[in-house]
């Protein structure tokens, strides 16, 4: 079956700490894996996807075949970082799958 | 800077009721989407659509049908809404293809909120 899982549904952290958002996803064939981000009152956007392989508001996330993974991580949690978190892959047919989502609380 | 535009933020509707959202886009993407979002079930897909009047199934397209008679709009119909279909409905659009810069990637509307009594 397709799908993306995230086994986290809440995810608290001290600012400063670092921070972990596990994906896996079960896919047959080379998907595009992305991770989208919705901060409170605001839509959903895109954070970063696996072939730009860049950093984007200190968060990276590597592609993992093997493990089939695409964790999400930062070095050191800000509070601005909290939001709710959606791993999400692409197929070729262009057909896009979820995850449900984790959110990330940063405690002050 | 791209714009999906949902044409309600906020509905409420009756059960049987015929429901329209609609949805609209500036930047000629071909595809477009339609997902709802429940907590902790995240976004399910409802329907897409890769070109004028062409559309595809997603996740979870009962109850539901789409229209797409021009590129840029993209209408979701609730034939005759029920309770369980109260949600957070969410379209999307992105330029179709792998690997280039701007390919693939979502873009939201800011999401109807339908409650159906």
């Amino acid at each position: 079956a397709q799908r993306v899982t995230q086994p986290e549904k809440l995810l608290s952290v001290f600012k400063g700490a670092p921070v972990e958002l596990k994906c896996n996803y079960s896919y047959s064939g080379s998907p595009e894996l992305f991770w989208y981000v919705q901060y409170s009152r605001q839509r959903l956007q895109l954070l970063l996807r696996h072939i730009s392989r860049e950093s984007i508001k200190g968060f990276t996330a590597d592609l993992n075949k093997g493990e089939t993974s695409f964790h999400l991580k930062k070095p050191f949690a800000q509070e601005e970082d909290s939001a709710m978190y959606y791993c999400a892959l692409t197929g070729l047919e262009g057909k896009v799958i979820f995850g449900p989502g984790t959110s990330l609380s940063v405690i002050p | 800077d791209v714009k999906v535009t949902q044409s309600s933020r906020y509905l409420v509707k009756r059960t049987g009721e015929k429901v329209f959202l609609e949805c609209v886009q500036d930047m000629d993407h071909e595809n477009m989407f339609w997902y709802r979002q429940d907590p902790g079930l995240g976004l399910r897909l409802i329907y897409f659509s890769y070109d004028v009047k062409m559309k595809e199934k997603g996740d979870i397209p009962e109850g539901y049908s789409v229209s797409r008679e021009k590129k840029e709009r993209f209408s979701l119909i609730l034939e005759s809404a029920s309770t369980n279909q109260t949600s957070m409905y969410l379209c999307a659009s992105s330029y179709p293809g792998t690997g280039g810069a701007g390919k693939n990637i979502q873009y939201f509307g800011a999401g109807t909120r339908l409650s159906v009594l």
